[in-house]
């Protein structure tokens, strides 16, 4: 079945500065890759999603880019603010004609002011 | 709009007490629907996932079970709890055919 990995497991940086958290998945018949974002105590939610006939979407700061090739995917974040530390998460769907979700373990980032 | 329910919020239960966790969707049909635990300070496990009513598959063999008796209602169930039950139980939905899921507000058990 799919396998995600998920790099860095914690990320601090300066506020201003961009974030970048990456994934790899093994299943190469993956299509679609969501990034969610759960800050503590609350639910998960989805920030941003690409499927596989794209190699990049942005939404104001955040942005996603897919490498197929490689099987990987990253989030940058832009400008980063205090709000922004949470964990994030990264998915790929699942094998097996379900619409599944694979996650990755989560990244902790951490904006200091 | 949709939006999705789970109670109770926060629970504590003895260990070998039974568990029901209720999850409820408002504003969609036939939706897909999952359970997922969520360790303290860890990934999120798909623990069973739900295409219809009555129709519930389990991803990994364990102390739980789900029940789908209506189409927006998912049930997650023990006869038995045990310590490692402890955790955070997501419910989430997609619409059919579709990968985005949303998630609901958890239920936090802590089993002692």
């Amino acid at each position: 079945g799919e396998n995600v990995e998920q790099h860095p497991s914690t990320l601090s940086v300066q506020e201003g500065d961009s974030a970048v958290i990456k994934c790899t998945y093994s299943d190469s018949a993956s299509n679609y890759f969501p990034w969610y974002k759960q800050e503590l105590g609350k639910r998960p939610q989805l920030i941003i999603d690409i499927r596989s006939n794209v190699g990049e979407k942005k939404d104001q700061r955040i942005a996603v880019t897919l490498n197929k090739t490689a099987k990987h995917f990253s989030l940058h974040i832009t400008e980063t603010q205090p709000e922004d530390s949470a964990v994030y998460f990264c998915a790929a769907s699942g094998a097996g004609g379900f619409q599944k979700l694979v996650f990755g373990t989560g990244t902790r980032l951490l904006v200091s002011p | 709009s949709q939006t999705i329910h789970q109670w109770p919020a926060t629970l504590v239960q003895p260990v070998g007490s039974p568990l029901s966790l209720e999850c409820t969707v408002e504003g969609t049909s036939n939706p897909n629907l999952y359970w997922y635990r969520q360790a303290a300070g860890r990934g999120l496990q798909l623990l069973f996932y739900s295409v219809g009513i009555g129709q519930i598959s389990s991803e990994v063999p364990q102390n739980l079970s789900a029940s789908r008796p209506q189409d927006r209602q998912f049930i997650l169930s023990s006869k038995k709890l045990l310590l490692s039950d402890s955790g955070f139980y997501l419910c989430a939905w997609s619409v059919t055919g579709r990968y985005e899921q949303y998630f609901g507000p958890g239920t936090r058990l802590t089993v002692t």
